[in-house]
Protein backbone atom coordinates (compact mmCIF):
# COMPACT_ATOMS: atom_id res chain seq x y z
CA UNK A 1 0.00 0.00 0.00
CA UNK A 2 1.37 3.70 -1.11
CA UNK A 3 1.78 5.39 2.53
CA UNK A 4 2.94 8.82 3.58
CA UNK A 5 3.25 9.53 7.06
CA UNK A 6 3.96 13.04 8.26
CA UNK A 7 5.85 13.42 11.67
CA UNK A 8 7.39 16.34 13.69
CA UNK A 9 4.86 19.20 13.84
CA UNK A 10 3.82 20.74 17.74
CA UNK A 11 3.70 23.94 18.87
CA UNK A 12 6.25 26.18 18.72
CA UNK A 13 7.04 30.60 19.77
CA UNK A 14 7.27 32.84 16.77
CA UNK A 15 10.92 32.72 15.36
CA UNK A 16 11.32 29.53 16.44
CA UNK A 17 12.47 26.39 13.85
CA UNK A 18 11.07 22.97 13.46
CA UNK A 19 12.17 20.30 11.59
CA UNK A 20 8.85 17.98 9.70
CA UNK A 21 9.66 14.83 8.64
CA UNK A 22 7.55 12.26 6.11
CA UNK A 23 8.49 8.60 5.92
CA UNK A 24 7.51 7.26 2.77
CA UNK A 25 6.40 3.24 1.78
CA UNK A 26 4.76 1.16 -1.03
CA UNK A 27 6.61 2.73 -4.23
CA UNK A 28 9.67 3.76 -5.25
CA UNK A 29 10.26 7.06 -3.57
CA UNK A 30 13.63 7.77 -5.09
CA UNK A 31 11.65 7.77 -8.76
CA UNK A 32 9.61 10.70 -7.69
CA UNK A 33 8.95 14.32 -6.98
CA UNK A 34 7.61 15.30 -3.73
CA UNK A 35 6.20 17.99 -2.09
CA UNK A 36 4.97 20.06 0.96
CA UNK A 37 1.13 21.51 0.74
CA UNK A 38 -0.12 23.54 3.95
CA UNK A 39 -3.53 24.59 5.15
CA UNK A 40 -4.05 27.02 7.24
CA UNK A 41 -7.42 27.13 9.80
CA UNK A 42 -10.77 26.82 8.06
CA UNK A 43 -8.48 28.10 4.81
CA UNK A 44 -8.00 26.60 1.51
CA UNK A 45 -4.50 24.22 0.31
CA UNK A 46 -1.00 26.19 -0.18
CA UNK A 47 1.71 24.72 -1.80
CA UNK A 48 5.18 25.47 0.08
CA UNK A 49 7.50 23.69 -1.76
CA UNK A 50 9.08 20.43 -3.72
CA UNK A 51 12.31 18.54 -4.72
CA UNK A 52 13.17 16.57 -7.70
CA UNK A 53 14.19 13.00 -7.36
CA UNK A 54 17.66 13.33 -6.86
CA UNK A 55 17.56 16.75 -4.65
CA UNK A 56 19.00 18.29 -7.26
CA UNK A 57 16.05 21.10 -7.83
CA UNK A 58 13.88 22.89 -5.09
CA UNK A 59 11.50 25.42 -5.62
CA UNK A 60 9.64 27.07 -2.94
CA UNK A 61 6.53 29.82 -2.33
CA UNK A 62 7.36 32.90 -2.43
CA UNK A 63 6.51 33.34 1.76
CA UNK A 64 8.49 31.03 3.08
CA UNK A 65 11.79 31.61 0.56
CA UNK A 66 15.18 31.68 2.89
CA UNK A 67 13.38 30.45 5.69
CA UNK A 68 12.12 26.59 5.12
CA UNK A 69 14.26 24.07 3.27
CA UNK A 70 13.07 20.94 1.62
CA UNK A 71 15.12 18.23 1.61
CA UNK A 72 15.00 14.08 1.08
CA UNK A 73 17.23 10.84 1.75
CA UNK A 74 16.24 8.87 -0.56
CA UNK A 75 18.17 5.97 1.68
CA UNK A 76 15.71 6.42 4.05
CA UNK A 77 12.77 7.20 1.54
CA UNK A 78 12.19 10.04 3.73
CA UNK A 79 10.99 13.74 3.04
CA UNK A 80 12.27 16.81 5.45
CA UNK A 81 10.96 20.57 6.03
CA UNK A 82 13.08 22.41 7.83
CA UNK A 83 10.92 25.67 8.94
CA UNK A 84 13.18 28.61 10.92
CA UNK A 85 12.13 31.95 11.62
CA UNK A 86 8.40 30.81 12.00
CA UNK A 87 5.71 33.23 12.01
CA UNK A 88 2.17 33.30 13.04
CA UNK A 89 1.11 32.87 9.67
CA UNK A 90 3.21 29.86 9.43
CA UNK A 91 0.68 27.74 11.90
CA UNK A 92 -1.18 24.92 9.53
CA UNK A 93 -1.66 21.59 8.84
CA UNK A 94 1.19 20.44 6.69
CA UNK A 95 0.77 17.69 4.32
CA UNK A 96 3.46 15.83 1.99
CA UNK A 97 2.67 14.49 -1.59
CA UNK A 98 4.18 12.51 -3.98
CA UNK A 99 4.04 14.57 -7.49
CA UNK A 100 3.13 12.04 -10.24
CA UNK A 101 3.60 14.72 -12.21
CA UNK A 102 5.89 18.20 -11.08
CA UNK A 103 3.39 20.09 -9.45
CA UNK A 104 0.50 17.60 -9.73
CA UNK A 105 0.07 15.32 -6.36
CA UNK A 106 -1.64 12.13 -6.42
CA UNK A 107 -0.94 10.62 -2.47
CA UNK A 108 -0.98 12.43 0.57
CA UNK A 109 -0.14 11.73 3.89
CA UNK A 110 -2.42 12.40 6.76
CA UNK A 111 -1.19 15.69 7.85
CA UNK A 112 0.51 16.75 11.01
CA UNK A 113 0.02 20.27 12.51
CA UNK A 114 2.07 22.61 13.21
CA UNK A 115 1.09 25.70 15.73
CA UNK A 116 3.33 29.05 15.85
CA UNK A 117 2.52 30.76 19.20
CA UNK A 118 3.74 32.65 22.17
CA UNK B 1 1.70 32.78 -10.08
CA UNK B 2 -1.46 31.85 -11.84
CA UNK B 3 -4.55 32.81 -9.95
CA UNK B 4 -7.68 29.89 -9.79
CA UNK B 5 -10.60 31.72 -9.55
CA UNK B 6 -13.22 29.44 -8.28
CA UNK B 7 -17.05 29.48 -8.15
CA UNK B 8 -19.27 29.33 -6.04
CA UNK B 9 -17.68 29.56 -2.59
CA UNK B 10 -20.60 27.50 -1.11
CA UNK B 11 -23.12 25.38 -2.18
CA UNK B 12 -26.14 23.57 -0.97
CA UNK B 13 -27.64 21.17 -3.29
CA UNK B 14 -29.81 18.01 -2.53
CA UNK B 15 -29.20 14.09 -3.01
CA UNK B 16 -29.61 13.34 -7.00
CA UNK B 17 -28.86 16.81 -8.27
CA UNK B 18 -26.80 17.51 -10.80
CA UNK B 19 -23.66 19.84 -9.24
CA UNK B 20 -21.43 22.39 -11.10
CA UNK B 21 -18.46 23.87 -10.07
CA UNK B 22 -16.12 26.69 -12.33
CA UNK B 23 -12.46 27.22 -11.95
CA UNK B 24 -11.03 29.73 -13.86
CA UNK B 25 -7.15 30.13 -14.59
CA UNK B 26 -5.52 33.91 -14.46
CA UNK B 27 -4.17 32.67 -18.17
CA UNK B 28 -3.57 29.70 -20.48
CA UNK B 29 -2.70 26.11 -18.37
CA UNK B 30 -3.91 24.29 -21.38
CA UNK B 31 -5.01 21.18 -19.65
CA UNK B 32 -2.79 20.88 -16.45
CA UNK B 33 -5.42 21.21 -13.82
CA UNK B 34 -6.75 18.70 -11.50
CA UNK B 35 -9.87 18.88 -9.27
CA UNK B 36 -9.54 17.45 -5.61
CA UNK B 37 -12.14 16.67 -3.06
CA UNK B 38 -11.33 17.02 0.69
CA UNK B 39 -13.66 15.87 3.42
CA UNK B 40 -13.18 17.68 6.78
CA UNK B 41 -10.11 16.13 8.53
CA UNK B 42 -8.60 14.43 6.01
CA UNK B 43 -6.33 14.87 3.30
CA UNK B 44 -7.35 16.04 -0.05
CA UNK B 45 -7.92 13.29 -2.32
CA UNK B 46 -7.55 13.91 -6.42
CA UNK B 47 -10.48 12.77 -8.56
CA UNK B 48 -9.81 14.44 -11.82
CA UNK B 49 -6.59 15.11 -13.64
CA UNK B 50 -5.66 16.80 -16.69
CA UNK B 51 -8.87 18.44 -16.89
CA UNK B 52 -10.85 15.78 -17.67
CA UNK B 53 -9.23 12.65 -16.89
CA UNK B 54 -11.22 10.32 -13.95
CA UNK B 55 -8.43 9.18 -11.24
CA UNK B 56 -8.80 5.81 -10.68
CA UNK B 57 -10.99 3.91 -7.97
CA UNK B 58 -13.50 7.06 -8.49
CA UNK B 59 -16.96 6.80 -9.18
CA UNK B 60 -18.29 8.24 -12.95
CA UNK B 61 -20.61 10.42 -11.32
CA UNK B 62 -17.76 12.83 -10.96
CA UNK B 63 -16.31 14.51 -14.36
CA UNK B 64 -14.61 17.34 -15.75
CA UNK B 65 -13.99 19.71 -18.58
CA UNK B 66 -12.47 22.48 -20.24
CA UNK B 67 -8.92 23.21 -21.59
CA UNK B 68 -6.62 27.20 -21.49
CA UNK B 69 -8.55 29.39 -18.99
CA UNK B 70 -12.24 28.04 -18.02
CA UNK B 71 -12.44 24.63 -16.01
CA UNK B 72 -16.14 23.15 -14.81
CA UNK B 73 -16.40 19.95 -12.62
CA UNK B 74 -19.50 18.47 -12.73
CA UNK B 75 -21.29 15.81 -9.78
CA UNK B 76 -24.19 14.24 -12.26
CA UNK B 77 -26.27 12.86 -9.08
CA UNK B 78 -25.03 14.36 -6.19
CA UNK B 79 -24.59 11.35 -3.00
CA UNK B 80 -24.56 12.32 0.52
CA UNK B 81 -20.57 11.29 0.76
CA UNK B 82 -20.08 13.51 -1.79
CA UNK B 83 -20.27 16.15 1.40
CA UNK B 84 -16.70 17.74 1.24
CA UNK B 85 -15.06 20.63 0.24
CA UNK B 86 -13.64 20.67 -3.52
CA UNK B 87 -10.76 22.02 -5.10
CA UNK B 88 -8.89 23.16 -8.78
CA UNK B 89 -5.46 23.61 -8.88
CA UNK B 90 -3.17 24.34 -11.82
CA UNK B 91 0.03 23.13 -12.48
CA UNK B 92 1.26 24.42 -15.93
CA UNK B 93 3.13 26.84 -14.03
CA UNK B 94 5.47 27.15 -10.51
CA UNK B 95 4.23 27.41 -7.58
CA UNK B 96 1.25 25.07 -8.39
CA UNK B 97 -1.89 26.85 -6.85
CA UNK B 98 -5.41 26.30 -5.79
CA UNK B 99 -8.95 27.75 -6.38
CA UNK B 100 -10.38 28.82 -3.14
CA UNK B 101 -12.55 25.67 -2.40
CA UNK B 102 -16.13 25.42 -2.98
CA UNK B 103 -17.73 23.96 0.14
CA UNK B 104 -20.44 21.38 -0.83
CA UNK B 105 -23.81 21.14 1.32
CA UNK B 106 -26.88 18.85 1.24
CA UNK B 107 -30.23 20.85 1.67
Amino acid sequence: EVQLVESGGGLVQPGGSLRLSCAASGFTFSSYWMSWVRQAPGKGLEWVANIKQDGSEKYYVDSVKGRFTISRDNAKNSLYLQMNSLRAEDTAVYYCARDKVVGWADVWGQGTTVTVSS
Amino acid sequence: DIQMTQSPSSLSASVGDRVTITCQASQDISNYLNWYQQKPGKAPKLLIYDASNLETGVPSRFSGSGSGTDFTFTISSLQPEDIATYYCQQYDNLPPTFGQGTKLEIK
